[in-house]
């Protein structure tokens, strides 16, 4: 199947500063990814569905400016944490629909972001 | 995009035969079925598809009733590697730009 990595896997930082998410889709072109944000013991919610070339499109209460998405290539979305918080501290897991049978989502493994 | 309603958790032995089922009572004429899997601290897995009846591959097997208002998946034979979450996911499969609803998900646990 399609192969999505993210990087860094785990980032700890100091509250205040950003942090980027990088997205890559390995072996396919992916016009369209998805990022989703999971706190522990809960399920995951779509933040954003980023679109390469344009605008990323926000689900309702996702702070657009807090939450930079930028999807340049076909291959590579970026997501930047801006003046992160403790309460950004999640896990953070980007998809994006492969070349399978059966038009499943790729995840990528997830980035454990840590705010201190 | 049709909800789903998941047990929260099961709890079964190595070697038994496990069944998961999800009620998707508001299910569209276009909507596919899918189950992931999920471990500790990754992205989840795709696992199996269906649309009706039955579906099996070389992990899992999906049963589909006709009204299609709900679906089990099947796991054989269970180890204690497949204690992890696994949500029940309804929508639409044409096209590639599906966002996908995660409901609550069941925790299975395979005990020794």
């Amino acid at each position: 199947g399609a192969v999505v990595s993210q990087h860094p896997s785990w980032v700890i930082c100091k509250s205040g500063t950003s942090v980027k998410i990088e997205c890559r889709s390995l072996d396919f072109q992916a016009t369209t990814m998805f990022w989703y944000r999971q706190f522990p013991k809960q399920s995951l919610m779509l933040m954003a569905t980023s679109n390469e070339g344009s605008k990323a499109t926000y689900e309702q209460g996702v702070e657009k400016d807090k939450f930079l998405i930028n999807h340049a290539s076909l291959t590579l979305s970026t997501l930047t944490v801006t003046s992160a918080h403790p309460e950004d501290s999640s896990f953070y897991i980007c998809s994006a629909f492969g070349q399978g049978p059966y038009n499943e989502q790729f995840f990528g493994p997830g980035t454990r972001l840590t705010v201190l | 995009l049709a909800k789903t309603t998941q047990p929260i958790s099961m709890d079964s032995y190595e070697g038994q035969e496990v069944n998961i089922t999800c009620s998707h009572n508001n299910i569209a004429t276009n909507d596919y079925i899918t189950w992931y899997q999920q471990f500790p601290s990754q992205g989840p897995r795709f696992i199996i598809q269906g649309y009706k009846t039955k579906v099996t591959n070389e992990v899992a097997s999906l049963f589909i009733p006709a009204d299609r208002k709900s679906s089990t998946l099947s796991l054989p034979r269970v180890s204690l590697s497949d204690t992890a979450v696994y949500y029940c996911l309804v929508g639409d499969d044409g096209g590639s730009a599906r966002q996908l609803t995660f409901g609550s998900g069941t925790q299975l646990t395979v005990l020794p």
